[in-house]
């Protein structure tokens, strides 16, 4: 059975300071996804990872994925308050229809 | 732009009611998904479709069933809502074998 951990599941943190969130997940996978789910909204697609080494940033965030760890990180690069969210991995089985999730970590970035 | 498109982001129903959920995507996705979300809980699955009239049970599906007559539309049924089904519900589709999943908006249910 395929596991995906996230920790932390909580963080919160100053403005200005880095910080990562790590996936971990138990079974070879090539692709992960990371979403961000802003509070009483829906989830938003951020990063799309399909091999290894992948690497995606967008602003503050950059994406990684090593699939022989087994590992997926997300960086936090000198927070703002705007990156206050829960962030999302999924991971693909290669021969399923549906990704499996992570429980999410809730960020809360203080001004 | 493409969407999925849950009809209701809001609803209160009575307990022993009989409630639809609607999605619809305009992607052409073959795979469409039922999940609800709990504090603390995630995202838990209770149905998925991967084509027309064809589903599959996630982790929870007890209390619920789905329709799928038409790829675009995904229809989650709650036979007799009670209310531990108050919930978060989140429709989701992807193409198959890539891509992650498109969200719709929710539809934050409330069983009184």
């Amino acid at each position: 059975e395929l596991k995906v951990e996230q920790n932390p599941l909580f963080l919160s943190m100053q403005e200005g300071k880095n910080y990562t969130i790590y996936c971990n997940y138990s079974t070879t996978s090539d692709r992960l996804y990371w979403y961000r789910q802003d509070p009483g909204k829906s989830l938003e697609s951020l990063f799309v990872l399909l091999s290894n080494g992948a690497v995606k940033q967008e602003g503050r965030l950059m994406a990684s994925l090593d699939t022989k760890a087994r590992l997926s990180t997300l960086h936090i690069t000198a927070a703002v308050h705007d990156l206050s969210a829960t962030y999302f991995c999924a991971v693909d089985l290669n021969s399923n229809y549906q990704l499996i999730w992570g429980a999410g970590t809730k960020l809360i970035i203080k001004p | 732009d493409v969407k999925v498109t849950q009809s209701s982001r809001y609803l209160v129903k009575r307990t022993g009611e009989k409630v639809f959920l609607e999605c619809v995507q305009d992607m052409d996705h073959e795979n469409m998904f039922w999940y609800r979300q709990d504090p603390g809980l995630g995202l838990r699955l209770i149905y998925f479709s991967y084509d027309v009239k064809m589903k599959e049970k996630g982790d929870i599906p007890e209390g619920y069933s789905v329709s799928r007559e038409k790829k675009e539309r995904f229809s989650l049924i709650l036979e007799s809502a009670s209310t531990n089904q108050t919930s978060m519900y989140l429709c989701a589709s992807r193409v198959s074998g890539f891509g992650g999943y498109t969200f719709g908006s929710g539809t934050r249910l409330t069983v009184v």
